[in-house]
């Protein structure tokens, strides 16, 4: 099965900082995926992490908010910058492509941020 | 644009008895259909999937679900529910062919409670 670590599990912030969340897999995939789940809330996209080259992002989120970096193909990072309390959600990771995960994403376990 | 519903915020049901939980689409193309749930605390597992094929598709730990494509839908069903079932459960769809590869909707997610 896949296996997905992300860093940190949680975390308490205060506004006006960032916070970087790593997202580690275990083999090379294609695909890296950054999503939003505000409190019972649903899943939202935030962008797509292309491997040497510029994230995708969706509508409503821009690059100064959330940089995302991807060096190669198993490991990306997501940045919250300048984080307001209305950043409080579980961030997660998810992938897909390569040997291990096809036509599937998988997710991380997430990262629960909680913006004082 | 592809959309999938989960008309059900939570499902109530006696441990022992069938699991229901009901998912709806709309893509423009052929879907790729997919379960998912969320344990308290945690991220996203995935169940299962659809595909192409047999439209009656097995997943983990013991659930199923069926593509109707008539009705546009892809009900998850577990034949006897368990207390440790009881959890967050999302329906997500792609279209396939896509221009956003590797892009999921989710739907607003179903908690089931299952008590003793």
């Amino acid at each position: 099965s896949a296996v997905i670590s992300q860093k940190p599990s949680r975390d308490i912030c205060q506004r006006g900082t960032s916070l970087t969340i790593q997202c580690q897999v275990d083999s090379q995939v294609t695909m890296m995926f950054w999503y939003r789940q505000q409190p019972g809330q649903s899943l939202t996209l935030i962008a797509t992490a292309n491997q040497g080259s510029e994230a995708t992002y969706e509508s409503g989120f821009v690059i100064d908010k959330f940089p995302i970096s991807r060096p190669n193909l198993t490991f990306s990072t997501l940045t919250v910058s300048n984080m307001s309390p209305e950043d409080s959600s579980i961030y997660l990771c998810s992938v897909e492509g390569g040997q291990d995960y096809q036509e599937t994403q998988y997710f991380g376990p997430g990262t629960r941020l909680l913006v004082l | 644009a592809q959309s999938v519903a989960q008309p059900e915020d939570q499902v109530n049901v006696a441990e022992g008895n069938p699991l229901t939980v009901k998912c709806t689409y709309s893509v423009s193309g052929n879907p790729y259909l997919f379960w998912y749930v969320q344990y308290p605390n945690r991220g996203l597992q995935f169940l299962l999937k659809y595909i192409t094929g047999d439209n009656l598709v097995k997943g983990s730990y013991g659930f199923e679900a069926e593509f109707n494509k008539s009705q546009t839908s892809f009900h998850l069903k577990k034949p006897s529910a368990l207390v440790s079932d009881s959890a967050l459960y999302f329906c997500a769809v792609r279209d396939s062919p896509t221009d956003s590869w590797g892009k999921l909707q989710f739907g607003a997610g179903t908690q089931v409670v299952v008590t003793p």
